[in-house]
């Protein structure tokens, strides 16, 4: 199955951009790339997918490399409310599915 | 708008009972999952569905069993509980076919097996 690597936590301040790196090597080339977010004591919400192409939407930015082998999820300025856990859970090819891994702690300093 | 529906909210059961977590979802989505979440720890997944009718096995099926008779309800079953699926459940669905392009989740079962 697809895998992908994200750093365990990772702090930045309020009001600063945030850039949460995601590497998914084993994506296959019709494979969407996902981020969602899982704030405390509640379920993970959708924050951005694509496949190609830089997204953007209310929430933030997708950055997606030339070769798709890695993406930035972008929080143009942070607020407190960001903290959560930050998930890119690999497509599994062939399967409607959504495998989640550890993610990423974002802490916002005030 | 209701979304997803999870019941019940939290259940503190005994272990050898038999346990039945709920799962209902009003907007007609094709695919739904469950997934259990430790503390601490990312989410896993446990069983889903790609549609009414049929089911598959994720990463950690063993000791729960699922149905999905029709679209809009997906319950998870225990058949004998053991302390070890002490954990909080989600159940999701996903717009999008055959990619899921964004999943919904329910506000979770915080599940105690003593």
């Amino acid at each position: 199955d697809a895998k992908t690597t994200q750093p365990n936590s990772m702090e930045s301040n309020e009001e600063e951009p945030v850039h949460l790196p995601c590497n998914h090597s084993t994506i296959s080339g019709t494979d969407y790339i996902h981020w969602y977010r899982q704030l405390p004591s509640q379920g993970p919400e959708y924050v951005i997918h694509g496949l190609t192409s830089n997204v953007n939407n209310r929430m933030a930015s997708l950055a997606i490399a030339e070769d798709r082998k890695s993406s930035t999820l972008i929080l143009h300025r942070a607020t407190l409310r960001d903290a959560a856990v930050y998930y890119c859970p690999p497509q599994v090819q062939g399967a409607q599915k959504l495998v989640f891994g550890q993610g990423t702690r974002l802490t916002i300093n005030p | 708008i209701a979304g997803i529906t999870q019941a019940p909210t939290s259940q503190i059961l005994a272990a050898g009972r038999r346990m039945t977590l709920r799962c209902t979802q009003d907007m007609r989505h094709n695919a739904m999952y469950w997934y259990r979440q430790d503390l601490g720890l990312g989410l896993r997944l446990i069983h889903y569905s790609n549609t009414a009718g049929t089911t598959g096995k994720g990463e950690v099926p063993d000791g729960y069993s699922v149905s999905r008779a029709n679209t809009d309800d997906f319950p998870l079953t225990l058949a004998s509980a053991v302390p070890s699926q002490t954990s909080v459940y989600f159940c999701a669905s996903t717009v999008g076919n055959p990619y899921p392009t964004e999943a919904f989740f329910g506000q979770g079962t915080r599940l105690t097996v003593v």
